[in-house]
């Protein structure tokens, strides 16, 4: 594989900080954008999606934010816990590839007690 | 409901060989996509399976082939296994939909080639 794939960029923060992660996108066709949080050892598991004709979208700790000028995507978490420790996939699809995902690079978040 | 199951959870080949993965989707869902993960990177979209048929394919060489049940339970056969293909392989189950449908990833099978 290429070298730089294995170095995903990282994110410390401490317990009951609030975290950001980025992420840039590619398609300008991509209208739907999901976070995934990925656990050592276990498949990605899904945290919050976000439709191209909003802007903001909130849940339960976290928020997304969707820029469509810029291809950016982020992901506030409110008061981080360790148990967040993971590492944060962005995804894109678009209506009527059935689903199929297009992944960015990864984020790992580490939460210190 | 178990969820996306797949198998085995580790996997130990040499060059050359042949693998089959195994995936069970989700209860009630009728799609399944497979996806490539290299250490340190995202997920690859590799094929997707639908009404037992490859609806759809990423850029993989034709080693990498598939097979979904009437039970819509999947498999993933490599042939002539690289080192290159070391990696962690997930399965993705879902309804089918044309538009944006919630994927459910399994915990994946990790290949190691040698």
């Amino acid at each position: 594989g290429e070298s730089v794939g294995l170095h995903l960029p990282t994110l410390s923060v401490q317990e009951g900080d609030n975290s950001i992660i980025n992420c840039a996108y590619s398609n300008s066709a991509s209208d739907y954008f999901i976070w995934y949080k990925q656990e050592s050892g276990k498949g990605p598991q899904f945290i919050i999606d976000i439709r191209s004709n909003m802007d903001k979208r909130q849940g339960q700790r976290v928020t997304v934010l969707l820029n469509k000028t810029v291809k950016h995507l982020s992901l506030q978490i409110a008061a981080t816990q360790p148990g967040d420790s993971a590492v944060y996939f962005c995804a894109e699809t678009r209506t009527g590839s059935y689903g199929k995902l297009t992944f960015g690079q990864g984020t790992i978040l580490t939460v210190h007690p | 409901d178990a969820g996306v199951t797949q198998s085995p959870t580790h996997l130990i080949k040499t060059r050359g060989q042949q693998v089959t993965l195994r995936c069970s989707p989700k209860s009630g869902h009728d799609t399944v996509s497979w996806y490539q993960q290299a250490l340190g990177q995202g997920p690859q979209f590799i094929f997707q399976y639908y009404e037992e048929e490859e609806r759809q394919r990423g850029n993989f060489p034709d080693r990498f082939s598939g097979h979904q049940f009437p039970n819509y339970s999947s498999e993933l056969n490599v042939n002539a296994l690289l080192l290159g293909d070391s990696a962690l392989y997930l399965c993705a189950s879902s309804w089918d939909r044309p538009s944006y449908n919630e994927q459910f990833f399994g915990p994946g099978t990790r290949l190691t080639v040698l």
